[in-house]
C-alpha cells in the first residue's frame, strides 16, 4: 500500500519551455502533498506544501508564480514549472501522506522523482 | 531555527554493523524519521520514532532521545545493498519534513 507515481521520470527541454510533473496516490487519498527540489549529493529541500482544494504552502525563497501547484484532488497534484531555464535543472520529487485530519506521525511516501534538465 | 546534523559519509565492511547519528533542533517536534536513498532514485521510508528508546525492525533499528535531540540508525548484517545515503528527517511545526544532508554509506567486500 501507500504508493506514490509520479510523471515523467525524465524530462529535457528548451529553455523557455514549461514543464508539467504529476504527483498521484494510488491508493490512497491524500489531502497533503509536498513537493522537493534536489540538487546533486544535496538533501531534498521542501519546495511547496500542496494542500487539496487550497493554495499551495511555498517556502521562503520559492518563487510562487514559477513553480505552480495545483492539487484539485484528493489523488493528484501538479507542479508546472513555468518557462523553465538551466539553472532549473534538478531532481524534483513529490510526496504524500496517508490519514485524514493531518495526523503528522504518517510516514511520507515519495513518488520515483523527475529528473529535469533544461537545454 | 532549525538544523539536522549527521555525518556526510561513513564506510563499513559487509557483514559488519553501522550506526549512523543525527543531532535535531528544531521549534516544534512530531517524530524523526529515517530514509533511504539510492542514487538518482527518490527515497524510502525505514523507520520513525516519537517516544525516545529504541525502534527495530528487522536489520534496521532507530533510537531516539528527545531530551538530547538525538536520534541514530542501525544497520545490522550489512548487504552490499545497503550502500546508499541515509536521510534523517524531523516533523517540526505545520507538518512539515526537515531533511538532515544525508549520509553516504558506503560498504565493502
Amino acid at each position: 500500500g501507500a504508493v506514490v507515481s509520479q510523471h515523467p521520470s525524465r524530462v529535457i527541454c528548451k529553455s523557455g519551455t514549461s514543464v508539467k510533473i504529476e504527483c498521484r496516490s494510488l491508493d490512497f487519498q491524500a489531502t497533503t502533498m509536498f513537493w522537493y527540489r534536489q540538487f546533486p549529493k544535496q538533501s531534498l529541500m521542501l519546495m511547496a506544501t500542496s494542500n487539496e482544494g487550497s493554495k499551495a504552502t511555498y517556502e521562503q525563497g520559492v518563487e510562487k508564480d514559477k513553480f505552480l501547484i495545483n492539487h484539485a484532488s484528493l489523488t493528484l497534484s501538479t507542479l508546472t514549472v513555468t518557462s523553465a531555464h538551466p539553472e532549473d535543472s534538478s531532481f524534483y520529487i513529490c510526496s504524500a501522506r496517508t490519514g485524514l485530519g493531518g495526523r503528522v506521525n504518517q510516514p511520507q511516501h515519495f513518488g520515483d522523482g523527475t529528473r529535469l534538465s533544461i537545454l | 531555527g532549525q538544523n539536522i546534523d549527521q555525518p556526510t559519509e561513513m564506510t563499513a565492511t559487509e557483514g559488519a554493523i553501522v550506526q549512523i547519528n543525527c543531532t535535531y533542533q528544531t521549534s516544534g517536534f512530531n517524530g524523526l524519521f529515517w530514509y533511504q536513498q539510492h542514487a538518482g532514485e527518490a527515497p524510502t521510508f525505514l523507520s520513525y520514532n516519537v517516544l525516545d528508546g529504541l525502534e527495530e525492525k528487522g536489520r534496521f533499528s532507530s533510537f531516539l532521545s528527545r531530551s538530547k535531540g538525538y536520534s541514530y540508525l542501525l544497520l545490522k548484517e550489512l548487504q552490499m545493498k545497503d550502500s546508499a545515503s541515509y536521510l534523517c528527517a524531523v516533523t517540526g511545526g505545520y507538518n512539515k519534513l526537515i531533511f538532515g544532508a544525508g549520509t553516504r554509506l558506503a560498504v565493502h567486500p
